[in-house]
């Protein structure tokens, strides 16, 4: 049964950078699409992206402009980056295995973006 | 961008009830790209069904999914205990994915 655990920073300062990164454990991250979402209480469940095991990536284009995921196999790991971030991406952010639906999850991290 | 609303917000029932959640997409779903998720507080959601109507691993068959086009349902038959929880309803047929609002099932 795989399993994700989130890890990062739990407070970012507004205009800073939010970086994440999900760690694999218990499965191979090759030949499958693994995602970002994040959950607030604003705006619900929302899908930040995802990226394939070879690199490919496709992102929500309302956060486009300021996403940036990578992955790293031989680490297990994948991450997230969110530039330029104000109080609405406060949210709890969850890692997923999957590409459009989402059956395993990582436990989720509070990012809170505050000064 | 598909636009996801769920009703009712609150469906408050008893144990041994059956319940009926509703999903409606502001434009058609395609190919059947929708999927029901459960979360607990403190949890993250938990895949239930994909395809409108195909249980994910694990999911027992007292939760079901119908649906066509731009109005689904998820039924859960026999309410448990363990079924009290907040459901959420997401397509995934064209980016970006997106969730339902959510179904706060409570017990009466």
């Amino acid at each position: 049964q795989v399993q994700l655990q989130e890890s990062g920073p739990g407070q970012v300062r507004p205009s800073e950078t939010l970086s994440l990164t999900c760690t694999v454990a218990e499965g191979s991250m090759d030949a499958y699409w693994w995602s970002w979402l994040r959950q607030s209480a604003g705006k619900g469940l929302e899908w930040i992206g995802r990226i394939y095991s070879s690199g490919n990536t496709n992102y929500n284009p309302s956060l486009k402009s300021r996403v940036a995921m990578s992955v790293d196999t031989s680490k297990s790991q994948f991450s997230l980056k969110l530039t330029s971030v104000t109080a609405a991406d406060t949210a709890v952010y969850y890692c997923a295995r999957g590409g459009t639906i989402f059956a395993h999850w990582g436990q989720g991290t509070l990012v809170t973006v505050s000064s | 961008e598909i636009v996801l609303t769920q009703s009712p917000g609150t469906l408050s029932l008893s144990p041994g009830e059956r319940a009926t959640l509703s999903c409606r997409a502001s434009q058609s779903v395609a190919s059947n790209f929708l999927a029901w998720y459960q979360q607990k507080p403190g949890q993250a959601p938990r895949l239930l069904i994909d395809g409108i109507s195909r249980r994910a691993t694990g999911i027992p068959d007292r939760f079901s999914g119908s649906g066509s086009g731009t109005d689904f349902t998820l039924t859960i038959t026999r309410l448990e205990p363990e079924d009290f929880a907040l459901y959420y309803c997401q397509h995934y047929g064209s980016s970006p994915f997106t969730f339902g609002p959510g179904t706060t099932l409570a017990i009466k």
